[in-house]
């Protein structure tokens, strides 16, 4: 059964920063690309980043290149956004999901900005 | 303001057909595939349809995707008071090298 499973999420201070981590699990990670998508309270969602299997192309929104950076780690099965210089609108819940069609979706991990 | 065109709402009975339209560009809708998503209340997007008309494993016939040049469109027969969601149209964005989604559907079966 795949799995994917958020964690990192919590309530931080504007300019702050925050790593999410995405366990996955029930398929072989290193062979798929992965993406991290938000939705801000009551809200549509909104397309963060992509990385290929080998993290050798990696895709960001406009508004968040320079401070979001996505890795991953094969060995670990493991996808992570590192969030730098957080800001209030940057409120949401942050979701991983599996390949270029985002077939499977974890449950997602709230990140609040707020002082 | 999103890349992608859906209207806020629609709605019918249950049983009806209810259409979901979802407008975009040559450069995402027109030139790659189309997906769509259901997210319940309180819960994470599901996968409906991938490369614009087909079901993952599990997804009923009762939904369906097409795609006409810029245009997309998921249909949903039959209605039930379960399909009572938010609804999503996805695709790549060859312009902007990013995903896009439309702003999303409420669907209210009445």
């Amino acid at each position: 059964e795949v799995q994917l499973v958020e964690s990192g999420g919590g309530l931080v201070k504007p300019g702050g920063s925050l790593r999410l981590s995405c366990a996955a699990s029930g398929f072989t990670f290193s062979t798929y690309s992965m993406n991290w998508v938000r939705q801000a309270p009551g809200k549509g969602l909104e397309w963060v980043a992509n990385i290929d299997s080998s993290s050798s192309y990696i895709y960001f929104a406009d508004s968040l290149k320079g401070r979001f950076i996505i890795s991953r780690d094969n060995a670990k099965n493991s996808l992570y956004l590192q969030m730098n210089s957080l800001r209030v609108e940057d409120t949401a819940v942050y979701y991983c999901a599996r390949g270029a069609d985002r077939d499977y979706w974890g449950q997602g991990t709230l990140v609040t900005v707020s002082s | 303001q999103s890349v992608l065109t859906q209207p806020p709402s629609v709605s019918a009975a249950p049983g009806q057909r209810v259409t979901i339209s979802c407008s975009g560009s040559s450069s995402n809708i027109g030139n790659n595939y189309v997906t769509w998503y259901q997210q319940l209340p309180g819960t994470a997007p599901k996968l409906l349809i991938y490369d614009d008309n087909k079901r993952p494993s599990g997804i009923p016939d009762r939904f369906s995707g097409s795609k006409s040049g810029t245009s997309a469109t998921l249909g949903i027969t039959g209605l039930q008071t379960g399909d009572e969601a938010d609804y999503y149209c996805g695709a790549w964005d060859t312009r902007l090298s990013a995903g896009v989604f439309g702003g999303g559907t409420k669907l209210t079966v009445l």
